[in-house]
């Protein structure tokens, strides 16, 4: 079954970057169609996307924070990378991966499958 | 941006109580509008997507209507195991986004 998990350090000091990574199973991202996004919930607020890459390699990031992240991909080992530079107390929260599924007509919609989860704290 | 506005923020309801939860957005997305369910501590569950299509796996309780600019979550009766906050999120365009969350507690 689709499987995927989120791993990375649980404590980052502020200013430094954060670096996720999520690793899939029982599906690729070499199938048209599908897509993996990044999507965080900080304590108390609510579900926030971050970004997200395509079979094509193509990337989109949130608004707010694109200027801080990046989103790669290696498919040899399924898995999906996600930096954030400059990190301060406000990225704490849960980092959660998904695959991202659609239609033909329009991919990448929905979150089908997520990962459990990773906690991670910014702090000095 | 589109902005996606959740109403109420929070409820509180009985087992077997009928729910419904708004979602707006600022300008049309068509049916690209889709359900989740978090719980503390659990990933994520996708509800339904595309308004109204029910993911496999998710009980029949769950409903979703709404098109172009407003979109409605109902519960037909509520069980225990479904307090939670619910979220809306579209996929008519990048950047993707969530609603603020209407958070189902106990009555």
């Amino acid at each position: 079954q689709v499987t995927l998990r989120e791993s990375g350090p649980a404590l980052v000091k502020p200013a430094q970057t954060l670096t996720l990574t999520c690793t899939f199973s029982a599906f690729s991202l070499t199938t048209s169609g599908l897509c993996v996004s990044w999507i965080r919930l900080p304590p108390g607020k609510a579900l926030e996307w971050l970004a997200i890459i395509d079979w094509d390699d193509e990337k989109y990031y949130s608004t707010s924070l694109k200027t801080r992240l990046t989103i790669s991909k290696d498919t040899s080992k399924n898995q999906v990378v996600l930096s954030m530079t400059n990190v301060g107390p406000e990225d704490t929260g849960t980092y959660f991966c998904a695959r991202t599924w659609g239609t033909y007509t329009h991919p990448c919609t929905h979150f089908d499958f997520w990962g459990q989860g990773a906690l991670v704290t910014v702090s000095s | 941006d589109i902005q996606l506005t959740q109403s109420p923020s929070s409820l509180s309801a009985s087992v077997g109580d009928r729910v419904t939860i708004s979602c707006r957005a600022s300008q049309s997305i068509s049916t690209y509008l889709n359900w989740y369910q978090v719980k503390p501590g659990r990933a994520p569950r996708l509800l339904l997507y595309f308004s109204s299509s029910l993911q496999t796996g998710v009980p029949s309780r769950f409903s979703g209507t709404g098109s172009g600019t407003d979109f409605t979550l109902i519960i037909h009766s509520l069980q225990p195991d479904d307090f939670a906050t619910y979220y809306c999120q579209q996929s008519y365009s990048t950047p993707r986004t969530f609603g603020q969350g209407t958070k189902v507690e106990i009555k």
